[in-house]
């Protein structure tokens, strides 16, 4: 089956610099990225989300790219504020006729002021 | 636009009790999810529905864990007997194009 690796499981970062979180997957036919929120004791909010026939979107402050070839996707997250700070997971979505979501292990985010 | 509801927010049981999650999706979505997401852990899908039909139940422990969406609407997830291993959060999602999913706030099972 699927296989979504999640790379760094924390990320420490000052208010203002920029995050980067990158999610490598295992099968070619995937086709939908998408990228979630997580606070503590929350539901998962989704925050931005990729389909294999776009490389990369952006959403103000956050963007994911995707490299179909390397079979990895990457969230950016520019000016960082302490809201910021939370668990994010990445998904795939395998291409059958009803999407089914395989989320990564998650990252840790903690922007200090 | 409301979202996905999910009753109870907590439950605690002792293992080999039996419990049951309500969930009541977003109007209009087709597609159920029930997940499990242990601490730590990212979600895990454990059964999908597509109106009141399963799509996937691939991982299901279907030994303890069983699911119904009967009129394509609401869905129970019921655990019985519980384990140990079973404290996780049960997380319901629902989609309308079975892409983008929408959670509920889950229910916090702790098994003693």
């Amino acid at each position: 089956g699927e296989n979504v690796e999640q790379h760094p499981s924390t990320l420490s970062v000052q208010e203002g610099d920029s995050a980067v979180i990158k999610c490598t997957y295992s099968d070619s036919a995937s086709n939908y990225f998408p990228w979630y929120k997580q606070e503590l004791g929350k539901r998962p909010q989704l925050i931005i989300d990729i389909r294999s026939n776009v490389g990369e979107k952006k959403d103000q402050r956050i963007a994911v790219t995707l490299n179909k070839t390397a079979k990895h996707f990457s969230l950016h997250i520019t000016e960082t504020q302490p809201e910021d700070s939370a668990v994010y997971f990445c998904a795939v979505s395998l291409n059958t006729g009803f999407q089914k979501l395989v989320f990564g292990t998650g990252t840790r985010l903690l922007v200090s002021p | 636009e409301a979202g996905v509801a999910q009753s109870p927010r907590y439950k605690i049981i002792e293992k080999r009790q039996s419990v049951a999650f309500w969930c009541n999706p977003i109007s209009g979505h087709a597609t159920l999810y029930w997940y499990q997401q242990i601490l730590g852990q990212g979600p895990k899908l454990l059964i999908q529905f597509q109106n009141n039909g399963v799509v996937d139940d691939s991982q299901l422990p279907k030994d303890r864990f069983s699911a119904e969406r009967l009129k394509g609407v609401d869905s129970t997830l019921k655990i019985q007997p519980a384990k140990l291993e079973d404290s996780a959060v049960y997380l319901c999602a629902s989609s309308p194009t079975g892409a983008t999913q929408y959670f509920g706030p889950g229910t916090r099972l702790t098994v003693l």
